[in-house]
């Protein structure tokens, strides 16, 4: 595709259900990353993916979170029995190869935990 | 452990003026450094990439310059305009990945 696209855009849902989102990273971008924007902070890494080498988990912020990517290509981030301090916008980046080459991000999910 | 800040925190500007944001970082061990801008409740587009090899780039009216090892990179906006209202944010890559800085928030008034 011409870019990172992420669905759904956004996602209400309540404290204690189980989340998936969804990253579809540039054809060709062997490196896949997900990022967590709270309100008013910085972007905090969550986990990054290259090729078929294991993924780099070490910013997850709980086991309650994890992450695949099949193929090589899409990516899915789920968040099981969601907690409100979950709500956050998600961001998903791709680059030709880690980090040698420019980012490219996703325009992100909005997960609002009631 | 790495730690990247920006500064300033916010800036306010008339239109047409030039302006200069400024990032750090304290460990000079990065393999490039990237400019992003951020809209409000938008993803990130990348500005600018500088390598680490590299001392500045430049598009447009854009120019973002790489001291590594003082750790410091500055993006200079020339002829500043309304448009260019948005977060700016500088990332190094490190390690495995990158890490953020806060961002620089930058209202151009008309």
């Amino acid at each position: 595709g011409a870019g990172v696209s992420q669905s759904p855009s956004n996602k209400v849902t309540e404290k204690g259900k189980d989340v998936e989102l969804r990253c579809d990273p540039i054809s060709g971008h062997t490196a896949l990353y997900w990022y967590r924007q709270s309100l008013g902070q910085g972007l905090e890494f969550l986990i990054y993916f290259q090729g078929n080498s294991a993924p780099d988990k070490s910013g997850l912020p709980s086991d309650r979170f994890s992450a695949e990517r099949t193929g090589g290509s899409v990516s899915t981030l789920t968040i099981q029995r969601t907690q409100q301090e979950d709500s956050a916008v998600y961001l998903c980046a791709s680059s030709l190869v880690a980090r040698a080459n420019e980012q490219f991000f996703g325009p992100g999910t909005r997960l609002t935990v009631l | 452990k790495q730690e990247v800040t920006q500064i300033p925190a916010a800036l306010s500007v008339p239109e047409g003026e030039n302006l200069v944001l400024n990032c750090s970082f304290t460990d000079s061990a990065i393999y490039n450094l990237q400019w992003f801008r951020q809209d409000p409740g938008k993803g990130l587009t990348s500005l600018l990439l500088i390598q680490s090899s590299q001392r500045e780039q430049t598009s447009g009216r854009l120019n973002a310059s790489l001291d590594k090892s003082s750790g410091r990179s500055t993006l200079y906006i020339a002829a500043s305009q309304p448009g260019d209202s948005a977060t700016y944010l500088c990332a190094v890559a490190y390690g495995q990945n990158f890490v953020f800085g806060p961002g620089t928030r930058l209202s151009v008034l008309p």
